[in-house]
């Protein structure tokens, strides 16, 4: 059983969906992530939340909007996606941000936007 | 440049094969580096850090050489179980940045 779940595991949505990505993890851990992981391409950091608090956005379209309720929480809002946003969205966790630590990451949900 | 790359592979090797993998990283300021493992359709998963001074886990073998900035990773008598994607890690800052090589495909063949 792994420390991060991810919910839902697979998603499809129109461009015109308002839907959401959960991510929980049990680990206990201060920092989590979201990760999109593309076709042929590295895992590329979104955003970084460190006890609650986002501590770095790479950027992201505003079309994605994350939200850390508290340390073992983390969504990621999406609003009038594109069909390029078709990915695999994954969560992870570790202790602390920016230190020696694994990170550990949830199954993932595999997005299709139509 | 991008600023850890890796050759995408894929590598087919007989099973019982040396196979070792290189990954180049662009910041000198790096502090950490790992390799992860990834299945086919699964998340990553942490194989082993990676040290200064070289460092074994049975058949893997992970280097690093700063002067260089290249990481290496050696899997030594190659099993089918090995089959997947490794994924080269470098830990940028102070904020935890992980940064993703695009991975390297190994297909061990029986």
């Amino acid at each position: 059983e792994t420390g991060v779940t991810q919910t839902p595991r697979h998603l499809v949505m129109g461009m015109t969906n308002k839907k959401s990505l959960k991510c929980e993890q049990h680990l206990g851990h201060n920092a989590m992530y979201w990760y999109k992981q593309s076709a042929k391409k590295p895992l590329e950091l979104m955003f970084v939340y460190s006890l609650e608090e986002r501590v770095e956005n790479n950027s992201v379209p505003s079309r994605f909007s994350p939200e850390c309720p508290n340390s073992s929480h983390l969504f990621l809002h999406l609003h009038t996606l594109q069909p390029e946003d078709s990915a695999l969205y994954l969560c992870a966790s570790s202790q602390e941000p920016g230190h020696n630590t694994e990170a550990f990451f949830g199954q993932g949900t595999r997005l299709t936007v139509v | 440049r991008k600023e850890v790359e890796q050759d995408p592979g894929p590598f087919n090797v007989p099973e019982g094969a040396t196979v070792a993998f290189n990954c180049t990283y662009s910041n000198s300021a790096s502090q950490s580096f790992f390799w992860y493992r990834q299945d086919c359709r699964k998340e990553p998963k942490l194989l082993m850090s990676v040290y200064s001074s070289g460092n074994e886990d049975g058949r893997f073998t992970a280097q690093l050489n700063r002067a260089s900035q290249y990481i290496s990773l050696l899997i030594r008598d190659s099993k089918l179980s090995d089959s997947a994607t490794y994924l080269c890690v470098v830990l940028s800052g102070n904020t935890g940045k992980l940064i993703f090589g695009q991975g390297t495909t190994l297909q061990v063949k029986p």
